[in-house]
């Protein structure tokens, strides 16, 4: 059974930096591209940054791009994302997901992050 | 980037009524690259199809997509209980990857 599971949501002040993990299980997670995909309260769905199975290819949305950074661990079976210089815009539950050619067929449960002083 | 619009915004239905959402490209999706997602509340949204018309695995048959260009569509023919939920468009045609706004499927 596929299992995403996120962690390292929280609570940060603006200006503040966070990391979100994803531990993967149940798939062969070197072979896969992965994503994180961003939903603000009460909003629709953001896609936020790509990762290709080898790390070759590495894509942002024009919004995090500077100040995110993804990467992952193929050896851990595990996704990553660096929150650096973050503001209120960037509150949201943030989602990792398995990258299928572009849309996502498993999603994490999904992980809270609130910018707020 | 490619803009998708979804309409209605809100659609009210009874169980067992046929339930249509559109969804439109601001720019032509080839490869009918477009996936349909379901989220109910407090949860991760789900992949009800991929390709434009392929249902993913597990997918109920009630469950089909259509279009292709700027136009596409989801169409559930009998809505049940457990479909009211809101209902996101998503094109990987070009980079950035977008969605839509949403559709509210709800009880009438």
């Amino acid at each position: 059974e596929v299992q995403l599971v996120e962690s390292g949501g929280g609570l940060v002040k603006p200006g503040g930096s966070l990391r979100l993990s994803c531990a993967a299980s149940g798939f062969t997670f070197n072979t896969y591209s992965m994503n994180w995909v961003r939903q603000a309260p009460g909003k629709g769905l953001e896609w936020v940054s790509s990762i290709s199975s080898t790390r070759t290819y590495i894509y942002y949305a024009d919004s995090v791009k500077g100040r995110f950074t993804i990467s992952r661990d193929n050896a851990m079976n595990s996704l990553y994302l660096q929150m650096n210089s973050l503001s209120a815009e960037d509150t949201a539950v943030y989602y990792c997901a398995t990258d299928k050619g572009g849309y996502n067929d498993y999603w994490g449960q999904g992980t809270l992050v609130t910018v707020s002083s | 980037e490619i803009v998708l619009t979804q309409s209605p915004a809100t659609l009210s239905l009874s169980p067992g009524e046929r339930a249509t959402l559109s969804c439109g490209a601001s720019q032509s999706v080839n490869s009918r690259y477009l996936a349909w997602y379901q989220q109910k509340p407090g949860l991760a949204p789900r992949l009800l199809i991929y390709d434009a018309s392929s249902r993913a695995t597990g997918i109920p048959d009630r469950f089909s997509g259509s279009g292709s260009g700027t136009d596409f569509t989801l169409t559930i023919s009998r809505v049940e209980p457990e479909d009211f939920a809101v209902y996101y468009c998503q094109q990987y045609h070009r980079s950035p990857w977008t969605f839509g706004q949403g559709t509210k499927v709800e009880i009438k």
